[in-house]
């Protein structure tokens, strides 16, 4: 089946530095990759879609220049948070779907999450 | 009024019984309708997907879809502690339209 692996599952950081999350999908080929944002006890929050060679679509509300996303290959999306602060402390989860099953929907597969801790 | 409502728990059941999820929506054009569990700490693994009404099954897990209600349903027929997560719904309204998702719903099973 789809494998998605991110890579790191957990991270600590110091309040003002940049940290690099990355989304590979491993046996397939994803044009579009997503990234949410979890808090405790909450739902998935989508944060941005990522198409390969392009520019990402960000959600209303999420700010651009912190979150950056690159999508440079058709197998890896990764998400950067720059400048990071205590309150972007949270689980972050990427998805791909696998286009060649062309089963739509129901063909998203998560990553297992990073979960980023800013101190 | 969020597009999709779900009742976060926790629900707390005994091994064998049947549970009952639910979710509720507000936007009629959804049309892909998921169930996705989740272990703590790890990304969602999709359960059932349901296309427009009706109803599906898969082992222990049904799902039924009723879009005159804009009501969703999961059940779990004799219910296991391994099947101690948070379970959560997703719909969207195309086939490749954003997913929005519920709450989630976390579920204990005790032996």
């Amino acid at each position: 089946g789809a494998v998605v692996s991110q890579h790191p599952s957990w991270v600590i950081c110091k309040s003002g530095t940049s940290v690099k999350i990355e989304c590979r999908s491993l046996d397939f080929q994803a044009t579009t990759m997503f990234w949410y944002r979890q808090f405790p006890k909450q739902s998935l929050m989508l944060m941005a879609t990522s198409n390969e060679g392009s520019k990402a679509t960000y959600e209303q509300g999420v700010e651009k220049d912190k979150f950056l996303i690159n999508h440079a290959s058709l197998t890896l999306s990764t998400l950067t948070v720059t400048s990071a602060h205590p309150e972007d402390s949270s689980f972050y989860i990427c998805s791909a779907r696998d286009q060649g099953t062309g089963r739509a929907n129901y063909g998203y597969t998560f990553g297992s999450g990073t979960r980023l801790t800013v101190v | 009024q969020k597009e999709v409502e779900q009742d976060p728990g926790p629900l707390s059941v005994p091994e064998g019984a049947i549970v009952s999820l639910n979710c509720t929506y507000s936007n009629s054009a959804f049309q892909y309708f998921m169930w996705y569990r989740q272990y703590s700490r790890k990304g969602p693994e999709l359960l059932m997907y349901t296309y427009s009404s009706g109803n599906k099954e898969d082992g222990r897990f049904t799902a039924q879809v009723d879009k005159s209600s804009k009501y969703i349903s999961l059940f779990i027929r004799d219910s296991q502690p391994s099947d101690s997560a948070t379970y959560l719904c997703a719909m969207s309204s195309g086939g490749y339209n954003k997913l929005i998702f519920g709450a989630g719903t976390r579920l204990a099973v005790h032996p």
